[in-house]
């Protein structure tokens, strides 16, 4: 039950875009559309921001969106604002009907 | 509007036992699949245990397979994560979550666990 391959860091300028990966393998990413993704600010719960590789929850901002190629799902957060700064988390339907997360990018808005 | 709250974390000696509670409100409890998320003091995310809406089948991440057990009590919309053997390993914040088509969109505040002699 291996976790889901993430950057430990990602960072960007307010405005701009940011691009953080998720790779997988066939057995998860690479064979579901059931991909998502969570921002989770310090000392607080996650909050799902995408799932089904590319679906944005009602109240998620449409600067939020999701892909996914082969093994690798990606997240891309566009416009940057100062409160997107978190931790971004990606997880995926696994064999057996599990769910693995990734281990985490450290989103800093410079 | 959906809640749910954790309770029943604490200190614990390894090796010693522990309940934690979940109670749920706001949506329709018995025919949600329910699932304990933990996260390891500054570490990542890690599904623990997941129950299906009858509570006739249970799944566990290997680590704590044979020590954990996940229940469910449908009439009282409460979810239950019995902890036995542990481990300072298990240190975590554990989340209590409703998962729909392997996605939580919903999460309690959490509730710290904290083995340790």
């Amino acid at each position: 039950q291996s976790g889901l391959t993430q950057p430990p860091s990602a960072s960007g300028s307010p405005g701009q875009s940011v691009t953080i990966s998720c790779t997988g393998t066939s057995s998860d990413v690479g064979g579901y559309n059931y991909v998502s993704w969570y921002q989770q600010h310090p000392g607080k719960a996650p909050k799902l921001m995408i799932y089904e590789v590319t679906k944005r929850p009602s109240g998620v901002p449409d600067r939020f969106s999701g892909s996914k190629s082969g093994n690798t799902a990606s997240l891309t957060v566009s416009g940057l604002q100062a409160e997107d700064e978190a931790d971004y988390y990606c997880s995926s339907r696994g064999v057996s009907d599990n769910v693995m997360f990734g281990g985490g990018t450290k989103l800093t808005v410079l | 509007e959906v809640q749910l709250v954790e309770s029943g974390g604490g200190l614990v000696q390894p090796g010693g036992s522990l309940r934690l509670s979940c109670a749920a409100s706001g949506f329709d409890f018995n025919i949600h699949y329910m699932t304990w998320v933990r996260q390891a003091p500054g570490k990542g995310l890690e599904s623990v245990a997941k129950i299906t809406p009858d509570g006739s089948a249970q799944f566990y991440v290997d680590s704590v397979r044979g020590r954990f057990t996940v229940s469910r009590d449908n009439a009282k919309k409460s979810l239950y994560l019995q902890m036995n053997n542990l481990r300072a390993e298990d240190t975590a914040v554990y989340y209590c979550a409703q998962e729909h088509w392997f996605r939580t969109a919903y999460w309690g505040q959490g509730t710290l666990v904290t083995v340790s002699s």
